[in-house]
C-alpha cells in the first residue's frame, strides 16, 4: 500500500493563482481531511469528506473548494490564491467515526508571493 | 465544538531524562485520544491513542494518561533519546468524528 498520497510537494504561486492539491489514498478510508499546518496553530481543518459525494466544512474552509468523486481521490482547489494561503497543506484518511487513526501524507509546501 | 490545549510550546530534556506533555478538551462527548509525532518534512505520525474507557496506556517508553473528570490527557515519554527530538501533537475526537488538535510541543533532546 502507498498510503495517502500527495502531489505537488512544494509549489509557488502569484496572488490570484488558482491551483489543485491532489490526495488519494489506497486504503479504501471512506473519511479524508485536509488540514493546514501554521507556525504556532498546529494543524487546522479546512474541509473534510466522510464518503464519496459528501463534502464539508472544516475550521478554515474560506477560499478552498473540495470535491469528492471516488472514495481514493480529494482534492483541494485554491480559487485564488492570496498570501494569507501560504502554508502546509497535509491530507489525512481514516475510517469515519471516532477512534479511527488518520493516516497523514507527506504534505505540500504552498508560498503564494 | 471541541478546543484542545496543549502544553509547553518547547520542551528542551537531556538525554535519558523523562518528557511530559499535558493537553486538555473541552467537549465532554470526545471519548479518543491520539498523539501524533511530527519529524521535519514528514507529515504526522500515530505514536499512541487512548480511549475514554482507560485510564493508561502504555508503549514501551511512551505512555499515555486520561483523566475524563478533569477533561486532561498526558504523554509521557521515559529514558529519552535524540531521535525522540520532534513534534509532537495531542488530538481529541470530538462527537462528530472529527479530530481536534492541539498547537503542538516541540520536543529537542541533548545529549
Amino acid at each position: 500500500n502507498a498510503g495517502v498520497t500527495q502531489t505537488p510537494k512544494f509549489q509557488v504561486l502569484k496572488t490570484g493563482q488558482s491551483m489543485t492539491l491532489q490526495c488519494a489514498q489506497d486504503m479504501n478510508h471512506e473519511y479524508m481531511s485536509w488540514y493546514r499546518q501554521d507556525p504556532g496553530m498546529g494543524l487546522r481543518l479546512i474541509h473534510y469528506s466522510v464518503g464519496a459525494g459528501i463534502t464539508d466544512q472544516g475550521e478554515v474552509p474560506n477560499g478552498y473548494n473540495v470535491s469528492r468523486s471516488t472514495t481514493e481521490d480529494f482534492p483541494l482547489r485554491l480559487l485564488s490564491a492570496a498570501p494569507s494561503q501560504t502554508s502546509v497543506y497535509f491530507c489525512a484518511s481514516s475510517h469515519p467515526g471516532q477512534g479511527g487513526e488518520q493516516y497523514f501524507g507527506p504534505g505540500t509546501r504552498l508560498t503564494v508571493t | 465544538g471541541e478546543n484542545v490545549e496543549q502544553h509547553p510550546s518547547t520542551l528542551s530534556v537531556q538525554e535519558g531524562d523523562s518528557a511530559v506533555i499535558k493537553c486538555t478538551y473541552s467537549d465532554s462527548a470526545s471519548n479518543y485520544f491520539p498523539w501524533y509525532k511530527q519529524e521535519l518534512g514528514k507529515g504526522p505520525q500515530l505514536i499512541i491513542d487512548i480511549r475514554s474507557n482507560v485510564g493508561e496506556k502504555k508503549d514501551q517508553r511512551i505512555a499515555v494518561t486520561l483523566n475524563k473528570t478533569a477533561k486532561h490527557f498526558s504523554l509521557h515519554i521515559t529514558e529519552t533519546q535524540p531521535e525522540d527530538s520532534a513534534v509532537y501533537f495531542c488530538a481529541a475526537c470530538d462527537s462528530w468524528g472529527k479530530l481536534q488538535f492541539g498547537a503542538g510541543t516541540q520536543v529537542v533532546v541533548t545529549p
